[in-house]
């Protein structure tokens, strides 16, 4: 079972709210992920992190932020939330990318929904 | 363009009979092959890695096979069980870029029924 958490599980919010998303893990691990699925649909990767005060966007263009103050702790934050931003958000941590055998460690994931 | 497809997209099977799913990729450059089991509202946990040179990993009632060549992959579940209902995701790492980028397939849903 991997030590990563995410809360909360379940958010039913309305249109214009700020709201984080928190994540954290006590693995230690450098590079941090967050991802985003909606049902039956692959993963798509919104934003990442190398480490302490490192964030990049991911693949998938997201109006959502992230920082990185500390290794354990990746927070996601949307200013101000539409019905759009509604999906399932997963937060995965790796010891090392660079790795051919490193392995992704997800959390439970946040179902997000925006009315 | 990198694609991961997976068929079958969903599958019924009863408890303690095998079945077997397909992943199809064009990733390239390739580094190696995982695959990834969802339960319903939760992360995906890491099955099987394979790297180019290992074509079979097993873990329990699980193994997967890995071709290469035709770029395909397999996972067999032998005499399933209830528990074995999830979301079975093919996910496939290229060396192009420090952070190993990873291309997931949509998942095939198998759901086992007693």
């Amino acid at each position: 079972e991997a030590d990563i958490y995410q809360t909360p599980r379940y958010l039913v919010i309305g249109t214009g709210k700020k709201i984080t998303l928190e994540c954290s893990q006590t693995m230690g691990h450098d590079k941090m992920y967050w991802y985003q699925q909606d049902p039956g649909m692959e993963l798509h990767l919104i934003h990442y992190s190398y480490g302490v005060n490192s964030t990049e966007k991911g693949d998938l263009s997201s109006e959502s932020t992230v920082s990185r103050i500390r290794t354990e702790h990746f927070p996601l934050t949307l200013e101000s939330a539409r019905p759009s931003h509604t999906s399932q958000y997963l937060c995965a941590s790796s010891e090392d990318g660079s790795g051919e055998t490193d392995t992704q460690y997800f959390g439970p994931g946040t179902r997000l929904t925006v009315l | 363009k990198n694609q991961v497809e997976q068929s079958p997209q969903s599958l019924i099977i009863l408890e303690g009979k095998n079945c077997t799913l397909q992943c199809n990729y064009t990733v390239s450059p390739f580094s190696n092959l995982r695959w990834y089991k969802q339960d319903t509202g939760r992360g995906p946990v890491s099955l099987t890695i394979m790297t180019f040179s290992e074509n079979t990993k097993s873990n329990g009632r699980y193994t997967a096979t890995l071709d290469a060549d035709t770029k395909q992959s397999s996972l067999h579940i032998t005499a399933s069980q209830l528990s074995d209902s999830a979301s079975y995701i093919c996910v496939v790492s290229d060396r192009g870029s420090t952070l190993g980028r990873l291309y997931f397939g949509r998942g095939t849903q198998l759901t086992v029924w007693p």
